[in-house]
């Protein structure tokens, strides 16, 4: 199956900086690459995801880049605020529809 | 998001009962999933279906048991609870048959004392 390594575990920015998080991969079919991002007590929701046919995806604050070669994909996040807080999980796919999730970043935000 | 829920939200058992979390989908999604979520390990697949009456073991499947006998509905199904199954439960579903986006239900705090 798919192994997915996510870091930081932990990450405290200043606002208005940026952040970035790490995943690497280790199923080199694998095709597509969201990230969640969990606050407190909430259910996890997609922020953004990318497919193995581009290398950048953009929304806003929000980027993810892959590198296919290297098997790794990230997650930066630009002007970082308050309501950034929270934590994020990369994943990745195995055996078709399933996904594998990272162990989790915890972004703190501080103001 | 609303169209996914999950029941009860908190639920407190005591170990060798057997308990049973809802999930229920109004969109017609294929797949659903089951997950749980502990300090330190992330999520994990419990179990997973690809469609009613199909169903298969995730990461972690040891003391659950799923069924699906209509596609809105995914229940879980722990026969004899153990503390080590306190956790919080995640049911998520997905439309496509390619790996696609999952929603997530709300969750469920399960504690077994």
């Amino acid at each position: 199956g798919e192994n997915v390594e996510q870091h930081p575990s932990t990450l405290s920015v200043q606002e208005g900086d940026s952040a970035v998080i790490k995943c690497t991969y280790s199923d080199s079919a694998s095709n597509y690459f969201p990230w969640y991002k969990q606050e407190l007590g909430k259910r996890p929701q997609l922020i953004i995801d990318i497919r193995s046919n581009v290398g950048e995806k953009k929304d806003q604050r929000i980027a993810v880049t892959l590198n296919k070669t290297a098997k790794h994909f990230s997650l930066h996040i630009t002007e970082t605020q308050p309501e950034d807080s929270a934590v994020y999980f990369c994943a990745a796919p195995f055996a078709g529809n399933m996904l594998t999730f990272g162990g989790g970043t915890r972004l703190m935000v501080k103001p | 998001d609303a169209g996914i829920t999950q029941s009860p939200r908190y639920k407190i058992t005591e170990t060798g009962r057997q308990v049973t979390l809802m999930c229920h989908q109004t969109w017609s999604h294929s797949y659903m999933f089951w997950y749980r979520q502990d300090l330190g390990h992330g999520l994990r697949l419990i179990y997973y279906s690809a469609a009613a009456d199909i169903t298969d073991k995730g990461e972690v499947p040891d003391g659950y048991v799923v069924s699906r006998s209509k596609t809105e509905n995914f229940p879980l199904t722990l026969e004899s609870a153990t503390r080590s199954q306190t956790s919080v439960y995640f049911c998520a579903s997905s439309a496509g048959a390619r790996a696609d986006t999952q929603y997530f239900g709300p969750g469920t705090r399960l504690t077994v004392l």
